[in-house]
């Protein structure tokens, strides 16, 4: 069975400083892999994907992941933290060919001046 | 392009009652839609995953006698919450996905706040 572990479900950072979320996941199978911010009262917005192209992966406002199989990680960076990052985090996997999301419990990324 | 809706976004109603909220998918064709339920301060939980013109596949747990799915179309799928309890109150957030290039990818609505009172 798939399973996505999210290390810290409180991530505070500095404004300007590197920002590390971790995803680790668990598949029998090569998987898909996501990341999607939500913001309070919102709906879910991706930010990045990957699908078996390229292990280094960049998304929307300046994140980024890696693929790293050895590790079974797929951790979202960005190299300066901006007010407007404050969110709660969600890493995702899916199983190749089927559609069905399974969620990490979230992390949620405060920024401080 | 890939926007999905929700409606209402929110809703207060007595117990007892129903509850119907929309997914709709505004600029393209859905093969599968999803509903999630989401509680304060923790993850989103799959509650079913519904086919056009067919019967949706629940999650364990999950009563379909309670949530009634339809998905009327491709780009419309309705979750009706029957006689609605204080413990339904909840965020649902539904999505789906996009037909041909990009099907792996869900796309999510802005969810549908619920209080039972």
């Amino acid at each position: 069975a798939q399973s996505v572990t999210q290390l810290g479900s409180h991530v505070s950072v500095s404004e300007g400083a590197l920002v590390l979320l971790r995803c680790n996941y668990s598949s029998s199978v090569p998987p898909y892999l996501f990341w999607y911010v939500q913001y309070p009262n919102q709906g879910l917005q991706l930010l990045l994907k990957y699908t078996s192209a390229a292990t280094l992966v960049k998304g929307i406002n300046g994140f980024e992941a890696e693929f790293k199989k050895s590790e079974t990680s797929f951790h979202l960076t960005k190299p300066s933290a901006h007010m407007s990052d404050a969110a709660e985090y969600f890493c995702a996997v899916s199983e190749r060919g089927y559609n069905k999301l399974i969620f990490g419990a979230g992390t949620r990324l405060a920024v401080h001046p | 392009g890939a926007v999905v809706s929700q409606h209402p976004s929110w809703v207060i109603c007595k117990s007892g009652t129903s509850v119907k909220i929309e997914c709709r998918s505004l600029d393209f064709q859905a093969t599968t839609m999803f509903w999630y339920r989401q509680f304060p301060k923790q993850s989103l939980m799959l509650m079913a995953t519904s086919n056009e013109g067919s019967k949706a596949t629940y999650e364990q747990g999950v009563e379909k006698d309670k949530f009634l799915i339809n998905h009327a179309s491709l780009t419309l799928s309705t979750l009706t919450v029957t006689s609605a309890h204080p413990e339904d109150s909840s965020f649902y957030i539904c999505s789906a996905n996009k037909q041909g290039p990009g099907t792996d990818t869900q796309y999510f609505g802005p969810g549908t706040r619920l209080t039972v009172l």
